[in-house]
């Protein structure tokens, strides 16, 4: 079984532009949530989608947003990237399905704003 | 909302000796407690996790208890081993299975 999928795996912006980043999870599974992870900073939610809606936000500007597509793909986008939203993105897929809980994370997509 | 504080947030740790993880919540709903170990270049995995009806659950050698009315568990690993070096967080959940993460705790074995 195929595990989660991020791409790209790295990244470098500059200041002012918008980026996308992809997140494919494990087949089956319908949640999908997204973390920033910074040194000091631990894993930050940003948001989790369930069959296509979001269904939790964490405290992220409005400049952060996503999506989820019908085969549970989802997107995260950030907008007018600052040099503080360099950081590694993880995304983490989830059953929830018979009270099974576990977050399958992948490897991350690493972004650098200069 | 859920407060989570993990101590210490570095921990050195002779090999073969035990390493003694702790995590606070503030949120009395929780139910669920996991702890994640991420290794470098990695994202964090799963690697034992309690129910709040139970109050200690092995797996080789580590083991989570937890203190429910002190609103605290802990990740005990038992004869570490280099291998056992990575960052370790805890995720306390609710009953929406929300997860909120803890700064995590950086494990150093040392030869």
């Amino acid at each position: 079984k195929a595990g989660v999928t991020q791409t790209p795996r790295y990244l470098i912006k500059t200041r002012g532009q918008q980026v996308t980043l992809s997140c494919s999870p494990i087949s089956g599974h319908r949640s999908v949530s997204w973390y920033q992870q910074t040194p000091g900073q631990g894993l930050q939610f940003l948001f989790e989608y369930f069959s296509e809606t979001q269904r939790n936000k964490g405290n992220f500007p409005g400049r952060f947003s996503g999506r989820q597509f019908s085969n549970s793909r989802s997107e995260m986008n950030v907008s007018t990237l600052e040099l503080g939203d360099s950081a590694l993105y993880l995304c983490a897929s989830s059953t929830f399905r018979e009270g099974s809980t576990e977050a399958f994370f992948g490897q991350g997509t690493r972004l650098t704003v200069v | 909302g859920e407060n989570v504080e993990q101590h210490p947030s570095t921990l050195s740790v002779q090999e073969g000796d035990s390493a003694v993880i702790k995590c606070t919540y503030s949120d009395s709903a929780s139910n669920y407690f996991p702890w994640y170990k991420q290794e470098l270049g990695k994202g964090p995995q799963l690697i034992i996790d309690i129910r709040s009806n139970v109050g200690e659950k092995k797996d080789q050698r580590i083991a989570v208890t937890l203190n429910k009315t002190a609103k605290h568990f802990s990740l005990h690993i038992t004869e570490t081993q280099p291998e056992d070096s990575a960052v370790y967080f805890c995720a306390p959940g609710d009953s929406n299975y929300q997860l909120i993460w803890g700064a995590g705790t950086k494990l150093i074995i040392k030869p």
